[in-house]
């Protein structure tokens, strides 16, 4: 049983525009959120995070917005580089237990 | 410089033939665990370690095997290697357990079991 999906495995956006990757979960007891970017060949790398007394946190050009009603996590890149080309993926943890993970999202930024 | 050290970063290998693949971490970390990418399934825990001494299972652990003898290294043991093996893995380490303290990788090893 998945906790935490990612339901599109691939997203391609124009260099400068918004790039939006999104993440479900379906454990109530969540109750803190990370987005982690791999790159090919390197292993994954904190991106940002956010707790669940929070509902946005921002950190240059990223974004993540939190919506515990809907159970709903999104990460925001404005604007989008060529660089941000990576893979994507969202974690959650309930209190000190382990973080489990999406499957991930695909993110091309073409010029 | 911080880091998570892991070798082989490829190996091709047969069933049944015995491998392991080392982790080593320099931030002196409490956690570390191990974690298999499948393409579908994300990031999968396999093993933790609390402390030295101290593993458990993670949600697949099932044909894997986990020593932590000294803190900074907690090497992932296949002791009879199946073609559902065959896995990109990554070790990681933190100063906790849990998603409040970032975790840091490896940069992988791909195992392909023929």
């Amino acid at each position: 049983d998945q906790q935490v999906k990612q339901n599109s495995p691939s997203l391609s956006v124009q260099e400068g525009r918004i790039s939006i990757l999104n993440c479900d979960y379906t454990n109530s007891m969540f109750d803190y959120f990370l987005w982690y970017k791999k790159y090919p060949a390197e292993g994954p790398t904190f991106l940002i995070s956010i707790s669940s007394i929070k509902d946005k946190n921002e950190d240059g050009r990223f974004t993540v917005f939190l919506n515990k009603s809907a159970k709903h996590l999104s990460l925001h890149i404005v604007p989008s580089q060529p660089g941000d080309s990576a893979v994507y993926f969202c974690a959650a943890s309930a209190g000190t237990d382990k973080l489990i993970f999406g499957t991930g999202t695909r993110l091309q930024v073409f010029p | 410089e911080a880091q998570v050290t892991q070798n082989p970063r490829y190996l091709i290998t047969v069933t049944g033939k015995k491998l392991t693949v080392t982790c080593s971490q320099n931030m002196n970390h409490e956690y570390m665990s191990w974690y298999r990418q499948d393409p579908g399934l994300g990031l999968r825990q396999i093993y933790y370690s609390m402390n030295v001494e101290v593993t458990d299972k993670g949600d697949v652990p099932e044909g894997y095997k986990v020593s932590r003898k000294e803190k900074r290294n907690f090497p992932l043991i296949l002791e009879s290697p199946s073609p559902n093996q065959t896995s990109l893995y990554f070790c990681a380490s933190s100063s906790l357990a849990g998603a409040t303290d970032t975790q840091y990788f490896g940069p992988g090893t791909r195992l392909t079991v023929l």
